[in-house]
């Protein structure tokens, strides 16, 4: 099984800093990789699939990069809506397989 | 608009059986794979089990495999789980999701999602 690990597990951030999350495969994964944001009692919305599509409807301050095991979500410039919980996700392999997940609060 | 609408959670007891249910409308079903995601209570994201468009191709996370079963009726744009021999460690809040593709893909939309629990 593919495994994922993301990092941070939690940041606290402003409204308007520029935020990054890591998210690493245990095996090379191309860019099947997707991004997912969270919020509280609700469902995981898509962001970011192939590891750098942005899902239509997105904010363009979303973006993600990488290939292979390594890649990065950049939010440029953080907004009050953001501040969720953030999941990668291989989607090269079964069984598919997410990232542990950051939190990304109020600083 | 794509919907998806999970129904058939709720408590049953240790051993016991639950059959989701996720109605599906604003896409072609048949063209799309379909999943099942859980999420623990305060835990992570665990995708549980995903078919095929035509329901030929089944796929099962280990901790599911031989209790859980995945099936769709593409004839009432339906995605099923019938879910067997639970226990506590599949409480959880069950979503249905529709893959961005044909095969194995990321999910693109997700339903407001069903709580299972399971407690004696």
């Amino acid at each position: 099984d593919i495994q994922m690990t993301q990092s941070p597990s939690s940041v606290s951030a402003s409204v308007g800093d520029r935020v990054s999350i890591t998210c690493r495969a245990s095996q090379g994964i191309s860019s099947r990789l997707a991004w997912y944001q969270q919020k509280p009692g609700k469902a995981p919305k898509l962001l970011i699939y192939g590891a750098s599509s942005l899902q239509s409807g997105v904010p363009t301050r979303f973006s993600g990069g990488g290939s292979g095991t390594d890649f990065t979500l950049t939010i440029s410039s953080l907004q009050p809506e953001d501040f969720a919980t953030y999941y990668c996700q291989q989607a090269a392999s079964f069984p598919l397989t997410f990232g542990g997940g950051t939190k990304v609060d109020i600083k | 608009e794509v919907q998806l609408l999970e129904s058939g959670g709720g408590l049953v007891q240790p051993g016991g059986s639950l059959r989701l249910s996720c109605a599906a409308s604003g896409f072609t079903f048949i063209n799309y794979v379909m999943s099942w995601v859980r999420q623990a209570p305060g835990k992570g994201l665990e995708w549980v089990s995903t078919i095929s468009g035509s329901g030929a191709n089944t796929y099962y996370a280990d901790s599911v495999k031989g209790r859980f079963t995945i099936s769709r009726d593409n004839s009432r744009n339906t995605l099923y789980l019938q879910m067997n021999s639970l226990s506590a460690e599949d409480t959880a809040v069950y979503y249905c999701a529709k893959g961005r593709g044909t095969s194995v893909s990321c999910a693109d939309y997700w339903g407001q999602g069903t709580l299972v629990t399971v407690s004696s």
